[in-house]
């Protein structure tokens, strides 16, 4: 069975860093194309980042130059290292799958949730 | 960065009766557009997938069509199960790839 599940969320003050987790179950990382999806509350779905089955990543002007991220193929685990975080970053994060490269998401995990506040 | 609008914002619609949700894009997107629907407390799931594909174990009820900046969602006969919100994300021009803000289906 496909599964993602994304771990390492919490509450953040600004400035601070974080780095969430996504493990995959039932396929490899190395062979899909993983994003990170986010979901401020009450609000809608935005694209934060992806990593092309071949390691290429790609971010959002948003996060880029803040966000990194990267795969573990040995653990089947993609993470998203989050540094200089600011409240607008609060948000459910989603780590998601696109099996075909057609930049549709086929698996989503439950999301884990980063509160960024003093 | 393309700007995808969804309209309505939130529609009523009866049991048993048609929805119709539109998607409009910036600019074309061609039928690089894929459409989500999302429950209360629970990740999205993909429905639609280059504009008029079902997704795998999608009902029939669902259906996707429109090409370039326009497009349109429909649920010909609406189900308890389907009162959700509903998103369309485009991927023609990226990075980004960018969602409209979402349609609230409600019960009428």
């Amino acid at each position: 069975e496909v599964q993602v599940v994304e771990s390492g969320g919490g509450l953040v003050q600004p400035g601070g860093s974080l780095r969430l987790s996504c493990a995959a179950s039932g396929f490899s990382v190395s062979d899909n194309y993983m994003n990170w999806v986010r979901q401020a509350p009450g609000k809608g779905l935005q694209w934060v980042s992806l990593i092309y089955s071949g390691g290429s990543t790609y971010y959002a002007d948003s996060v880029k130059g803040r966000f990194s991220m990267s795969r573990d193929i040995s653990k089947n685990t993609v993470y998203l290292q989050m540094n200089s975080l600011r409240d607008e970053d609060t948000a459910v994060y989603y780590c998601a799958r696109d099996p075909n490269g057609y930049f549709s998401f086929e698996s989503w995990g439950q999301g884990t949730l980063v509160t960024v506040s003093s | 960065e393309i700007v995808m609008t969804q309209s309505p914002a939130t529609l009523s619609v009866s049991p048993g009766e048609r929805a119709t949700l539109s998607c409009r894009a910036s600019q074309s997107v061609s039928t690089n557009l894929v459409w989500y629907q999302q429950k209360p407390g629970q990740a999205p799931r993909l429905l639609i997938y280059d504009a008029s594909t079902r997704a795998t174990g999608i009902p029939d009820r669902f259906s996707g069509s429109g090409s370039g900046t326009e497009f349109t969602l429909t649920i010909s006969s609406l189900q308890s199960e389907d009162f959700a919100v509903y998103y369309c994300q485009q991927f023609n021009y990226w990075p980004p790839i960018t969602f409209g803000q979402g349609t609230r289906l409600e019960i009428k």
